[in-house]
């Protein structure tokens, strides 16, 4: 079955500091991963996307790592700001049908605080 | 930003109602989706167009309809509205490459009492 998976769910971090969110994923065949940024009652906005031969992916202060192998994905956020907090939602995107579909993973909340 | 349209941004109203949810895209994108998102879920996919007159149903299933008479305008219908529709409904939009980012709208935060 085609999962995407992150961790943690929620994470509260202090303004400045620097944190990991996580993604594991099954799907296959893989296509492509993205990071997508969701601000409470607004809709998802892309950040990185990445593909089976990048690796590594940089926007500014975040930057995505892809492990194909092991089927692993992370996001690093650099020197926080009061507005990284979001959800931020780990999206995979399989090659075995024309549509190219996605599976989202739950997102982990992020909260920063001053 | 992107050019991508959801209207209303909230709605609340009473079981039994008809309701339209809207969605347009000035982006030209042929590849338009519906997706339902529970307050700490993952998205699913509800809907989804592959241009003028192509609808498919998505994961999820759902008892509402959608249809698409033009390139940039997909909108969601409910028939008879149920609190079991109360949900957050997103539209986006991309192209047709599989690894065209899609493009989300804010979402209509529909409330059925």
């Amino acid at each position: 079955k085609n999962q995407v998976e992150q961790s943690p769910q929620s994470l509260i971090i202090l303004e400045g500091k620097n944190c990991t969110l996580q993604c594991n994923y099954t799907v296959s065949p893989f296509s492509n991963l993205r990071w997508y940024k969701q601000d409470t009652g607004r809709g998802p906005v892309s950040l990185t996307i990445m593909t089976f031969s990048e690796n590594t992916k940089s926007n500014g202060r975040y930057t995505a790592t892809l492990d194909a192998d092991t089927k692993q994905s992370s996001l690093h956020i650099t020197a926080s700001q009061l507005s990284d907090s979001a959800s931020y939602i780990c999206v995979v995107s399989d090659r075995g049908s024309t549509l190219g579909r996605l599976y989202f993973g739950r997102g982990t909340q992020l909260t920063v605080w001053p | 930003e992107a050019d991508i349209y959801q209207t209303p941004r909230y709605l609340v109203i009473g079981t039994g109602k008809k309701i339209t949810l809207e969605c347009s895209q000035t982006m030209g994108h042929d590849k338009m989706y519906w997706y339902q998102q529970d307050p700490g879920m993952e998205l699913h996919l509800i809907h989804y167009s592959y241009g003028v007159n192509s609808t498919e149903k998505g994961d999820l299933s759902s008892e509402s309809t959608v249809s698409r008479i033009r390139t940039e305008h997909f909108p969601l219908t409910l028939e008879s509205a149920r609190p079991s529709h109360t949900s957050q409904y997103l539209c986006a939009s991309s192209g047709n490459r599989s690894t065209d980012t899609q493009y989300f709208g804010p979402g209509t935060r529909l409330t059925v009492l």
